[in-house]
């Protein structure tokens, strides 16, 4: 089974820190790397993703930080707020296979007032 | 109107008991999946769906089944309920047009198996 590995599990910031989520995959056929964020009550929706054809993405408050040699890569929320929290998952995908996406186990980001 | 809707939102049922859940979408998409989310376990795939005439199980389908009623309707069958099948369970679904995969899930369904 090829697995994608996120850490931590949960994790706890205050406001206006940063958020940082890390994630490793081990096949090297992956080619499509996003982010999904799920609120409570909710089902996960994209937020952000990265192609290995650049080292960083950024929206807004949200960036993507990749490192193909490593098989790394981050997701970083910058000056976090309460309204961020939520499940973030990462994902990755192969555009060659039949495009299922390989989650990991998610993280639970709570960011206090 | 959402765009992936599920139904039921919640159901509770007892073993043994069939229940199926639905899933209904407006976008057009080609590619329909069904995952099951457990509190550290991420979303797990139990089964997919490239077009009305292509089903494939997923990571854990012992135990469920599908039906690609149309290219818009994609449900999920228990067939006899455990109780460890409760969890939350989701539709999503992605258009083979496009190469980033991106899906798009419903609102989710809560199963409680008693």
């Amino acid at each position: 089974q090829q697995q994608v590995k996120q850490s931590p599990q949960s994790l706890i910031v205050q406001k206006g820190g940063i958020s940082i989520i890390n994630c490793a995959y081990e096949n090297t056929a992956f080619d499509y790397f996003p982010w999904y964020q799920q609120f409570p009550g909710k089902g996960p929706a994209l937020l952000i993703a990265i192609r290995p054809d650049v080292s960083e993405k950024k929206e807004g408050r949200f960036t993507i930080s990749f490192n193909k040699s490593a098989k790394q890569f981050s997701l970083h929320i910058m000056d976090s707020q309460p309204g961020d929290s939520a499940t973030y998952f990462c994902a990755a995908s192969s555009g060659g296979s039949q495009g299922n996406l390989i989650f990991g186990k998610g993280t639970k980001l709570s960011v206090k007032p | 109107d959402a765009d992936v809707t599920q139904t039921p939102r919640n159901r509770i049922t007892k073993t043994g008991k069939r229940i199926m859940l639905e899933c209904s979408q407006t976008k057009g998409h080609d590619r329909m999946y069904w995952y099951r989310q457990d509190p550290g376990l991420g979303l797990r795939l139990i089964y997919y769906s490239f077009d009305v005439k292509d089903i494939n199980k997923g990571e854990i389908s012992d135990g469920y089944s599908v039906s690609r009623q149309a290219q818009a309707k994609f449900s999920l069958s228990l067939e006899s309920a455990i109780p460890n099948q409760t969890a939350l369970y989701f539709c999503a679904t992605s258009d083979s047009a496009f190469y980033t995969d991106t899906q798009y899930f419903g609102p989710g369904t809560r199963l409680t198996v008693l």
